[in-house]
Formats: structure tokens, sequence, C-alpha cells
């Protein structure tokens, strides 16, 4: 079946400039999970939604990014006034999302990031 | 916070050797230790996991160890071939559903 996909895989953009990362689950997956991988690093942790609302959105690094799940399946990560440091791939993880138990994270490609 | 320690950074091998990557972890209370394989221009994926009430789980040449006291975790690969090489991601679950990334090995398994 399908799995996770993000759209688009690359995103170039110039640094001030407001960017939209999309990232479709899998079919049923309630939970969904952004993370960014910085180069030679493991993915960090930005936020996590449980159905349309974000249940732990500590992992935002600033008020310039933030995410929205409106309908419970899509998410956007949206980031403005980008900054160079800001360039990194972006990753999206969808889970069944039972409550009280840890659900298998499935990631997808990701999106990479530039900001000149 | 949790804090994921991971080594070594690479690693190279010959095909038909084993190949171990090694993990420690700060946050006592974290219960669940995946690793993730991850492919260039692909995201990670899970490759095996490991519960803390489990000392050893074992998948066909894949093996994780835990040591809880110590606070560390082994991912154990045996008959190493050149498709396994990639980056590997160990990680500790804070709460049910935060995981905290290790910094990677890239494995190269030269034929």
């Amino acid at each position: 079946g399908a799995g996770v996909s993000q759209t688009p895989s690359n995103k170039v953009t110039e640094k001030g400039k407001y960017v939209e990362l999309r990232c479709d689950p899998i079919s049923g997956h309630t939970a969904l999970y952004w993370y960014r991988q910085s180069l030679g690093q493991g993915p960090e942790f930005l936020i996590y939604f449980q159905g349309t609302g974000a249940a732990d959105d500590s992992g935002l690094p600033n008020d310039r990014f933030f995410a929205v799940r409106p309908e419970g399946s899509v998410s956007t990560l949206k980031i403005q006034r980008t900054e160079r440091g800001d360039s990194a791939v972006y990753l999206c993880a969808s889970s069944t999302g039972v409550p009280g138990l840890y659900n298998e994270q499935f990631f997808g490609p990701g999106t990479r990031l530039t900001v000149l | 916070g949790e804090n994921v320690e991971q080594h070594p950074s690479t690693l190279s091998v010959q095909e038909g050797d084993s190949a171990v990557i090694k993990c420690t972890y700060s946050d006592s209370a974290s219960n669940y230790f995946p690793w993730y394989k991850q492919e260039l221009g692909k995201g990670p994926q899970l490759i095996i996991d490991i519960r803390s009430n489990v000392g050893e789980k074992k998948d066909q040449r894949i093996a994780v160890t835990l040591n809880k006291t110590a606070k560390h975790f082994s991912l154990h690969i045996t008959e190493t071939q050149p498709e396994d090489s990639a980056v590997y991601f160990c990680a500790a679950l804070r709460g049910t559903d935060k995981l905290i990334f290790g910094t990677g090995t890239r494995l190269q398994v030269f034929p």
C-alpha cells in the first residue's frame, strides 16, 4: 500500500521567504509527526498531532514554525521568514495512534529545504 | 531531557564480517529503543526494536541487546552484505510518542 508521501521533494528558497511543506500520511493513521534532520545528524522531533490537534509542539524551535492538520489527515509545516539555519531535510511520519501504546512511526522520504 | 549518544560515527567492514553499533541514553524512564536504517534520499525505516523488559532480541542477521542498568543498547549485524550499507540510527522513546535519535552511524560494507 501507499506509504507516507511528502511534497515537494526539494525546495530552494531565499532568506526571508515563506515556505509550506506538505505531508500525506498513511491512510487511516491518526497520529502524525514532523522531524527536522540537519546534515550528519539524527532526526529531531518538532511536533506531533493526534487527529487535528497538536498533542506536543515542544520541538518547534521558535514562532516562525507552525504546523496544521485541519482535517486530521494531510499536514502542512509552515516556516515564515526563513533563515539559512532552517536548511535541512524535514521528515514526516505517521502511526496508527492507538492511545497509551507506542505505535510504530512510518517515515516519508522527506523534503530537502535549502535557504539561500 | 533525554540525550542519546551513538558510536561510532562511521564503520567500515568487509562483507561477511560483523558490525556493532552502540548507543547510550540518559533518561532511566525510557522503555522503548528502536533502530532505524536510512538509505540515501529516503526516510528512516525501522529494522528492529527492543522494550525495556527484554535483554536481547534477534531477527535473522540482526540483533539488539539492552543493558538497562548501564543505560546502553547495541545493534549487531552478522554476515554483513553490501546492501547493509546505509546510515543507522538508534533512538529512545520519551513518553509514548517522542523519539530521541542518536547522531547516526554510516556503515560501509565492502565486497
